[in-house]
Formats: C-alpha cells, sequence, structure tokens
C-alpha cells in the first residue's frame, strides 16, 4: 500500500510555543490529506481537509488561527499548532488520500506533549 | 452530516471463539465503510473495507458485512487469536469525507 510519513513522532514543549508536525506522501501524489486528533482512549476526530495549492476546510469547533494547516505540494502538508497549551496535548495523524476511491493511508501519528 | 455508532464498547472473548463488532451509519450516501485495528500509539490499520455495491467480503478469518437499507455493517473475526486484541474502528465515508466509530476494544484471552 501506499506510505505515508510523519514527523517528528513525538514532541514535547512548553506552553505558549509553536510547534509544526510534517507529514508526507512517500510513493504517491496525495491530492487530499487528511488531519486527524486522537485523546486517549478516544476515537479519531477529523480535524481539517486540506487540497493540494488551496486552504484548509476545518471542521466545526477546530479554530484554524490556532492550528495552521499547509498543504503546498502533493506529497507534504504541514500542521502548525500555534500558541500550544496543556489541553492540545493529544496524538496527531495524518491521511493521505486521492487514489482509489475514498481509501486513506495513514501517517504513524505525532504524540504531542504541551507542558 | 454522518454519525456512525459502535457497538459494544468492550468486547471480551476467548482464544479460538467469534468476535462480532457492529456500526449503524446515518448518511445513506456513505459509499465506503472501512475497519482498522490500532494498537496503542499506533496508526490505525486497514485490516478490511467493503463498498456500497457489495454486501460480504472475507479475509481469512476476517469478514465484514454490509446492509445498506438497514445502514449498517459489521465485522466479524473467526478463531480469534491473542494478538487479535486490540481497538477496532469502523469509519464510513463519501467523497473523501470519513468518520470514525468511537472504537471498540477487543480483548483475546489466552
Amino acid at each position: 500500500g501506499a506510505v505515508v510519513s510523519q514527523h517528528p513522532s513525538w514532541v514535547i514543549c512548553k506552553s505558549g510555543t509553536s510547534v509544526k508536525i510534517e507529514c508526507r506522501s512517500l510513493d504517491f501524489q496525495a491530492t487530499t490529506m487528511f488531519w486527524y486528533r486522537q485523546f486517549p482512549k478516544q476515537s479519531l476526530m477529523l480535524m481539517a481537509t486540506s487540497n493540494e495549492g488551496s486552504k484548509a476546510t476545518y471542521e466545526q469547533g477546530v479554530e484554524k488561527d490556532k492550528f495552521l494547516i499547509n498543504h503546498a505540494s502533493l506529497t507534504l502538508s504541514t500542521l502548525t499548532v500555534t500558541s500550544a497549551h496543556p489541553e492540545d496535548s493529544s496524538f496527531y495523524i495524518c491521511s493521505a488520500g486521492g487514489l482509489a476511491g475514498d481509501e486513506q493511508f495513514f501517517g504513524p501519528g505525532t504524540r504531542l506533549t504541551v507542558l | 452530516g454522518e454519525n456512525v455508532e459502535q457497538h459494544p464498547s468492550t468486547l471480551s472473548v476467548q482464544e479460538g471463539d467469534s468476535a462480532v463488532i457492529k456500526c449503524t451509519y446515518s448518511d445513506s450516501a456513505s459509499n465506503y465503510f472501512p475497519w482498522y485495528k490500532q494498537e496503542l500509539g499506533k496508526r490505525p490499520q486497514l485490516i478490511i473495507d467493503i463498498r456500497s455495491n457489495v454486501g460480504e467480503k472475507k479475509d481469512q478469518r476476517i469478514a465484514v458485512t454490509l446492509n445498506k437499507t438497514a445502514k449498517h455493517f459489521s465485522l466479524h473475526i473467526t478463531e480469534t487469536q491473542p494478538e487479535d486484541s486490540a481497538v477496532y474502528f469502523c469509519a464510513a465515508s463519501r467523497n473523501n469525507d470519513m468518520r470514525f466509530g468511537a472504537g471498540t476494544r477487543l480483548t483475546v484471552k489466552p
């Protein structure tokens, strides 16, 4: 299957700082990338959908000025958590789509801990 | 928007028994239904999927059934093994808009 990488795999930061997470599709061109957040013992919640070269579409309740998404190329999307707070601590997972049907290929996730 | 409900939230079975997880969805236009297995701290792993033009699909010990009329689909795992223990998520998708169920924690006791 298609391979999606994510970097970093974990990050610890101080409250008030910004953190950037990268998501790359390694062996295919992803026209659409998705960002999910997963709190402990909960399901994956879609945060936003991004299409290459256009602005991301955010889900209701997700602050677009706090979670900046850039999808500058068909293989790279970035999520920047700005002015992070402890409540932003979570597991962030990206996925890439654009191949057959609605199938999505998930990255390994990034564990963010905000102190 | 789409709403996916999943039951049960936890399931404990004896090794060798079968496990069944059920999901319902609300959007009749959803046409892609994947099932994922997620181990702690790892990415969701696709284990089987089904599209709306098919009623059943099987892959070795894993099978999925879809009832479009009732808007529900189920995962069946036969001859369960301890390594099947994980959290399983169903999802329903339409036009790349994928929504997940709340998850089922499956424990297979040796």
